[in-house]
């Protein structure tokens, strides 16, 4: 069975350090990425998707994708207090159709 | 565009009344996606459709959930009798086709009491 793991949190980072979420994945035929961050009472919006090893930068979010380990991460830069929210890894591709969610990772902020 | 909508925003009900729940996609997408979000579980696939086909219901929980999308721009996803235990936000989703980025509506809150 196709499974995203994440850690639950809460992640708590300063204000203007860089925050760190990770995620890994069971299937290897998995081929697509995608970090969501959904507010508290709000529905999930997509940051960034990845599908190529390396790294993919957008402002100050950077994933990052190794296949050969099964690992994703997103890094956000210049972390500021609206960044706070519960961080969402998934997963295309591979046996089974549509994506596959983790739990999500609660990261906070801290002024 | 719009963005995905969802239809009604809260719902409470009475434990054994039916719920019914409606979606309109992105103009243009081919997938549709019904998750339910708890905190214990997380986000859920209940089931998703392509070209209004019903592919992947393994998800829905009990023969009491059924889902329907009669055209491209609605579905609904009902639930009779309700339960308490089906308390929960239920997102709708659509994208392009299967296994790209997708977009959540607002989502429904549904309280069963």
């Amino acid at each position: 069975q196709k499974e995203v793991e994440q850690n639950s949190g809460p992640l708590s980072v300063p204000e203007g350090a860089i925050a760190s979420l990770n995620c890994t994945y069971s299937d290897r035929g998995s081929q697509s990425f995608f970090w969501y961050r959904q507010y508290s009472g709000k529905s999930p919006e997509l940051i960034m998707f990845i599908y190529s090893n390396g790294d993919k930068e957008d402002g100050r979010f950077t994933a990052q994708l190794n296949k050969a380990s099964q690992y994703v991460s997103l890094l956000i830069r210049d972390s500021q207090p609206s960044d706070s929210a519960t961080y969402l890894c998934a997963a295309s591709g591979g046996g089974a159709d549509g994506l596959t969610f983790g739990k999500g990772t609660h990261l906070i902020i801290q002024p | 565009d719009a963005g995905v909508i969802q239809s009604p925003r809260h719902e409470v009900t009475e434990m054994g009344q039916e719920v019914t729940l409606r979606c309109k996609p992105i103009s243009g997408h081919n997938s549709l996606f019904w998750y339910r979000q708890t905190m214990m579980r997380g986000l859920e696939l209940l089931i998703y459709f392509n070209n209004n086909v019903p592919i992947d219901d393994s998800g829905m929980p009990e023969d009491r959930f059924s889902a329907k999308m009669p055209n491209a721009s609605f579905s609904t996803l009902k639930i009779q009798p309700s339960e308490p235990r089906d308390s929960a936000v239920y997102f709708c989703a659509s994208s392009l086709d299967r296994e790209n980025e997708q977009f959540f509506g607002p989502g429904t809150r549904l309280t069963v009491l």
